[in-house]
């Protein structure tokens, strides 16, 4: 069945190293999501992309976060350099045409800086 | 400013007894209204939405939830809970957010989560 998939999904790293983590979303969704959750925060949404194109990423600190498309099947959620308060489970999800649709979530990466 | 509060940030409930998480919402316009389950180690799982049709929704695993817009409530309940409804649960709302550019688009805000345990 269809699903949204994201690698790694658990990720151990030093602080000032660069992260990747992927996302490969249902074929055929157009929106993608990237979200942070954490105990104390609970779910943020930190980019939100339509068609691949960026339309909100104001919840990402823009110093150190960048997120993108390549392509219709692979978005990317970079962290350079990573910090360890940057330690959360980090969840990408994927919709139809629009954030009024149901959001399918991939099982997210853990990630953890030490 | 659209938002959600869910009641209790732990449910503790006997397997075979009712079920019930509270959501309030507080929102400008009619809302679309979510609830999502959160198993161990996973990603949010849609159990039910409301988007305007009938009050009383139904969603999966036995779940249903009413929009009561008087309370501005949009609580989760199951007559009956199993083993295995042992989550966190998370309620949503839907607003229409815009970028710096002007295009609109629908943007999730999630409660706090409220993480239920089954005992025997």
């Amino acid at each position: 069945d269809a699903r949204v998939t994201q690698t790694p999904r658990d990720k151990v790293t030093e602080m000032g190293q660069e992260v990747t983590m992927r996302c490969q979303p249902i074929l055929g969704h157009n929106t993608v999501f990237w979200y942070r959750q954490t105990m104390m925060q609970g779910l943020e949404l930190l980019a939100y992309f339509r068609n691949r194109a960026p339309l909100d990423d104001s919840g990402m600190p823009k110093d150190r976060f960048s997120a993108e498309m390549p392509d219709a099947t692979l978005a990317t959620l970079k962290i350079q350099p990573s910090e360890p308060r940057d330690s959360a489970v980090y969840f990408c999800a994927s919709s139809l045409s629009s954030g009024y649709n149901e959001q399918f979530f991939g099982p997210g990466t853990r990630l953890t800086v030490l | 400013a659209q938002s959600v509060t869910q009641l209790g940030s732990h449910v503790s409930v006997s397997e075979g007894a009712l079920v019930l998480l509270r959501c309030n919402y507080s929102s400008s316009v009619p809302p679309y209204l979510f609830w999502y389950v959160q198993y161990p180690n996973q990603g949010l799982q849609l159990l039910l939405k409301y988007t305007s049709a009938a009050t009383l929704v139904k969603g999966i695993n036995g779940f249903e939830a009413e929009f009561k817009k008087s309370e501005t409530s949009f609580h989760l309940t199951k007559p009956s809970a199993h083993m295995s409804d042992a989550a966190e649960y998370f309620c949503a709302v839907s607003r229409t957010a815009a970028n710096a550019g002007g295009t609109s688009y629908g943007k999730l805000t999630f409660g706090q989560g409220t993480i239920l345990t089954v005992h025997p």
